[in-house]
């Protein structure tokens, strides 16, 4: 069944430490996107890629890095965590266009103490 | 640029009520528009969508009609359950431009038996 996957789920970290945030696809789509989301439920586009070797900042800065060298994998990575960090992170990817909508994943969700 | 603008929560309402979150956008060109339902927990998920004018999106007892006129897609439901209780974001996407799902800031609902 075609579908995105995030993992882990839930992730509890001590500050300092690299992170990475798995992210994978199975539906072939070029177009891959995260977000973060704050505790107030809004969405900030944090990195977007249009395919292989392609990867863009989004409309919120963030301190993370993503790297895009397959079709179905985009991870996110967290060099040094800090508590600021803390927060649910949802990838998501589409067609290229975007216009029929985003396939989100389930989420993961960071605490960093 | 391209905006939505949702109706502010949280909304509570009694099993079997009616439904209506409204939604407002700004956009260039001719946008499709959507709505997103999060459960606790959960990363988003599409609840419907309309590519065109006049086009009508339902699914799960959930409607929404793309209104040109007013730049509006309000969300209806005819009798609410309490497993609808759940974050909803309306979204807009266009084929110009950077083609990038933009979201209103969402509204939380909440059902009480």
């Amino acid at each position: 069944e075609a579908d995105i996957y995030q993992t882990p789920r839930y992730l509890v970290i001590g500050t300092g430490k690299k992170i990475t945030l798995e992210c994978s696809q199975t539906m072939g789509h070029d177009k891959m996107y995260w977000y973060q989301q704050d505790p107030g439920m809004e969405l900030h586009l944090i990195h977007y890629s249009y395919g292989v070797n392609s990867t863009e900042k989004g409309d919120l800065s963030s301190e993370s890095t993503v790297s895009r060298i397959r079709t179905e994998h985009f991870p996110l990575t967290l060099e040094s965590a800090r508590p600021s960090h803390t927060s649910q992170y949802l990838c998501a990817s589409s067609e290229p266009s975007g216009f029929y909508g985003y396939t989100f994943g389930s989420g993961t969700r960071l605490t960093v103490v | 640029g391209n905006s939505v603008t949702q109706m502010e929560g949280p909304v509570t309402l009694s099993e079997e009520a009616f439904l209506t979150i409204n939604c407002t956008y700004t956009a260039t060109g001719y946008p499709s528009l959507f709505w997103y339902v999060q459960y606790p927990g959960e990363g988003l998920q599409l609840l419907l969508k309309a590519t065109k004018a006049d086009d009508k999106g339902s699914n799960k007892g959930f409607e929404a009609t793309y209104r040109k006129e007013t730049t509006s897609f309000h969300l209806e439901k005819g009798s609410v359950q309490v497993s609808d209780s759940a974050v909803y974001f309306c979204a807009l996407s266009t084929i110009q431009g950077a083609q990038k799902l933009v979201f209103g800031q969402g509204t939380r609902l909440t059902i009480n038996p």
